[in-house]
Order: structure tokens, then C-alpha cells, then sequence
């Protein structure tokens, strides 16, 4: 089964620092994968998605992601932190004809420090 | 075009009761998937309907149930509630294949006393 692990429940960077959040998945590669934002008291929002043959994808807001299957890694980055990072960033898989099943990571809260 | 819609956004109960929560997907799309939220667990999956069939089931008890309209609207149901069922239920719709982005509510906080 497909599983996904999300190292550090909390980042705390400084504005204008580069953001790092750490996924890693299953050693099985899933077709797809995903981070979502969530700010408070709201649902999830894609910052972007992964599908095979990509290695770097851009996301929304400046973010991007780098696959690394020697390393099963999907970290999350962003060269330059802005206060309006501050939110909960969730990294998530779907198997192959698991349509609308999302497994999540436990997520990362993201602090921004001015 | 108008976002996933879910209602009511808050609702307190108490145990043993029973709730429905309803989401209404974005137009066109005709999958729909229900998620529960807690601090404890994260997010987790609870089912998800495709053209008013239930095509993939989390591992939760049968209280939890769920349907879907032929107008692609969900309804999720539970039955006797318990104080562990306090959560966030977001519900994501989407086109229908596999592999395509949820789109999600801002779900409905439930909390049972």
C-alpha cells in the first residue's frame, strides 16, 4: 500500500529564506503525487502536481517540487519565504486506479518569522 | 465557476445522534471524495462516489456511509456518534479519472459533545 512520510511537523524559517518541506513515499512509485496548502479554518489548495516523466514541477505561488526516485523524495521548495507562507503544507499520493483516493502525509506546519 | 460547496460549516451534536453532511462539486465533475481531519490522525480517507456508485471505501465503521445524487451532490451519514468523531469532513470533487486533481470544500466542522 501506498504511504507517505512527511519529516518535521513544524519548519520555521525567516522572511526571505528558502523554504524546504520533506516528503518522501512508498518505495513503489505512485503515479501521482501532490502538495497541498492549508490555511486556517479553510480546505486544501493544489500547489502542484507531479505525473510521470517530470522531474521538477512548478507549482502556484512561487513553489516547486523536485521527484527523486533513487532518493523516493517529493521535497517541497520555495527560493524566498513571504509571511503569507505561514500555513499547514500536506504531501499526498494516489495509486494507479485509486481514483479520488488521496493518501496523505501527517503535514508540516510552516512558520514565517519577520 | 462556482468551488465545492459544503453545508453546513458548523454543527454540534451529541452523542448518539445522528448527522448529514451534504457538498455540492464543482459543475462537471462526477467524482466526489469525503476526507476526515483531526488533529490526531490527519486526514484520512472515507469514501468516494463516481456517478452515484461508491467506488473506493476507506477503513472507517459501517456508521459512516455516504451517497451521491444523480446530479453528482454527496451526502455523508453518521450513525450513533461518538466524541471521536469531533473532526474536520472536507469533501474534493473531481473530473473522474484517476490522477485527477480534488478540488476541496471548506468542510464542515463537526463536534459532538
Amino acid at each position: 500500500a501506498q504511504s507517505v512520510t512527511q519529516l518535521g511537523s513544524h519548519v520555521s524559517v525567516s522572511e526571505g529564506a528558502l523554504v524546504l518541506l520533506r516528503c518522501n513515499y512508498s518505495s513503489s512509485v505512485p503515479p501521482y503525487l501532490f502538495w497541498y496548502v492549508q490555511y486556517p479554518n479553510q480546505g486544501l489548495q493544489l500547489l502542484l502536481k507531479y505525473t510521470t516523466g517530470a522531474t521538477l514541477v512548478k507549482g502556484i505561488n512561487g513553489f516547486e517540487a523536485e521527484f527523486k526516485k533513487s532518493e523516493t523524495s517529493f521535497h517541497l521548495t520555495k527560493p524566498s519565504a513571504h509571511m503569507s507562507d505561514a500555513a499547514e503544507y500536506f504531501c499526498a499520493v494516489m495509486g494507479e486506479n485509486q481514483g479520488g483516493k488521496l493518501i496523505f502525509g501527517q503535514g508540516t506546519e510552516l512558520s514565517v518569522k519577520p | 465557476k462556482a468551488g465545492v460547496t459544503q453545508t453546513p460549516r458548523y454543527l454540534i451534536k451529541t452523542r448518539g445522534q445522528q448527522v448529514t453532511l451534504s457538498c455540492s462539486p464543482i459543475s462537471g465533475h462526477r467524482s466526489v471524495s469525503w476526507y476526515q481531519q483531526t488533529p490526531g490522525q490527519g486526514l484520512q480517507f472515507l469514501f468516494e462516489y463516481f456517478s452515484e456508485t461508491q467506488r473506493n471505501k476507506g477503513n472507517f465503521p459501517g456508521r459512516f456511509s455516504g451517497r451521491q445524487f444523480s446530479n453528482s451532490r454527496s451526502e455523508m451519514n453518521v450513525s450513533t456518534l461518538e466524541l471521536g468523531d469531533s473532526a474536520l469532513y472536507l469533501c474534493a470533487s473531481s473530473l473522474a479519472a484517476s490522477g485527477n486533481i480534488q478540488y476541496f470544500g471548506a468542510g464542515t466542522r463537526l463536534s459532538v459533545l
